[in-house]
């Protein structure tokens, strides 16, 4: 079985610009949750989708927003980066909603300028 | 979320045990104690958890104590490969994972 893929795996953008990152799960799993790694903050909760809904989310500004896709693929998408945007974005999948067994994606490395 | 407290560091000859410990003495009934480790440049793996028993796998075992305040990681045979930041997480909000500071384990030959 594929194990979780993300795009792009890095990705360079200026102050100001938005991105979007997507995420694919492992065959079979619904429920895809986001996280945010930098060195002074750690792993952090973005949100969690299950079925095309946010179930969780964490405490991030608005600028964060994510979908899910009916296929349980998802994306998220930062507007208006900023320099602390700067992170390694990870994506994690497991089979059902509020499960812990979570399969983690290798990330995107997003450096914002 | 219980908070849990891990050492910052260890370091383990390769072929030993390595034994991981983690306290949480504020977990709840009600919540699993997980582990989670990640390998420099990649995302966080699962490798265990439990509620009361000890737990067993292909990877690790899992030693909870009775008053489920603290609990240990048991790698039993590290090698160079397990060399990594090793997460103790509790928890029972589902998919909300709250990770710690962690521990850096630095197997050596």
């Amino acid at each position: 079985k594929a194990g979780v893929t993300q795009t792009p795996r890095y990705l360079i953008k200026t102050r100001g610009q938005q991105v979007t990152l997507s995420c694919s799960p492992i065959s079979g799993h619904r429920s895809v949750s986001w996280y945010q790694q930098t060195p002074g903050q750690g792993l952090q909760f973005l949100f969690e989708y299950f079925s095309e809904t946010q179930r969780n989310k964490g405490n991030f500004p608005g600028r964060f927003s994510g979908r899910q896709f009916s296929n349980s693929r998802s994306e998220m998408n930062v507007s208006t980066l900023e320099l602390g945007d700067s992170a390694l974005y990870l994506c994690a999948s497991s089979l059902r909603q509020a499960y812990n067994e979570q399969f983690f994606g290798p990330g995107t490395r997003l450096t914002v300028l | 979320d219980a908070k849990t407290t891990q050492p910052p560091s260890m370091d383990c000859a390769e072929g030993r045990a390595a034994n991981l410990p983690c306290n949480h003495s504020t977990i709840s009934g009600n919540e699993y104690v997980y582990w989670y480790r990640q390998i420099h440049s990649q995302g966080p793996q699962y490798i265990i958890h439990g509620l009361k028993n000890n737990e067993t796998n292909e990877m690790a075992s899992l030693i909870i104590t009775e008053d489920r305040k603290s609990s240990t990681l048991i790698l039993p045979h590290a090698t160079l490969r397990d060399t990594a930041v090793y997460y103790c997480i509790g928890n029972n909000a589902g998919n909300m994972l709250t990770f710690g500071g962690g521990t850096r384990l630095m197997v050596k030959p």
